[in-house]
């Protein structure tokens, strides 16, 4: 499975943008880039995803390097509401039934907002 | 509503006794998974299952059983051969057969097992 690397934690105060790298080096061109959080005591929850293409929906817009070595999730005006650990994760469509299917979650980044 | 429940939300349990943790789901999902965090880490991926009567050993299987004879359900079975059942428990769900690109999985809201 291709890595992701992300910083441990990040900190950011309410109402202003967050910007959540995410390293992806040894992507392959069947990796799609997904985005999940998880707030605390609770299960994960799907945020984004996206291939070559800048994403945005009604949660975040994921902005994708031209080389698709790495990745940003972009929360455009965070709310206290947006403190999670926020996973980045590659999933290789190019595996198969089987292998599509499997999200490997890293430790992700503990985002913690401050009021 | 549609979604996932999970039942109980916590669990104790006696070491040497297997327990088996519910997961119903009403989205009309295919595809079943479960899943395992420690404290401080991501989740792990015990077993999934495509369609019904049918499951794949997911990474750290052992221990660990499962059966899929409805497609709403997929309970999990932590036996006594797993040498740390503590942790909390994540069922999921997707819409997927085939490659499903942007087929998401929704996740229950855990249990938090805990062994004695």
């Amino acid at each position: 499975d291709a890595k992701t690397t992300q910083p441990n934690s990040m900190e950011s105060n309410e109402e202003e943008p967050v910007h959540l790298p995410c390293n992806h080096s040894t992507i392959s061109g069947t990796d799609y880039i997904h985005w999940y959080r998880q707030l605390p005591s609770q299960g994960p929850e799907y945020v984004i995803h996206g291939l070559t293409s800048n994403v945005n929906n009604r949660m975040a817009s994921l902005a994708i390097a031209e080389d698709r070595k790495s990745s940003t999730l972009i929360l455009h005006r965070a709310t206290l509401r947006d403190a999670a650990v926020y996973y980045c994760i590659l999933r290789d469509v190019g595996l198969g039934i089987q292998g599509a299917q499997k999200l490997v979650f890293g430790q992700g980044t503990r985002l913690t907002i401050n009021p | 509503d549609g979604g996932i429940t999970q039942s109980p939300k916590y669990l104790f349990r006696k070491e040497g006794q297997n327990v088996t943790l519910s997961c119903e789901q009403n989205l009309n999902h295919d595809a079943m998974y479960w899943y395992r965090q420690d404290p401080g880490q991501g989740l792990r991926l015990i077993y999934y299952s495509q369609i019904v009567n049918d499951f794949q050993k997911g990474d750290i299987a052992e221990g660990y059983s499962v059966s899929r004879e409805k497609k709403e359900s997929f309970p999990l079975t932590v036996t006594s051969a797993q040498k740390n059942p503590t942790a909390f428990y994540l069922c999921a769900s997707s819409n997927a057969l085939g490659r499903g690109i942007g087929n998401e999985q929704f996740f229950g809201p855990g249990t938090r097992l805990t062994v004695l």
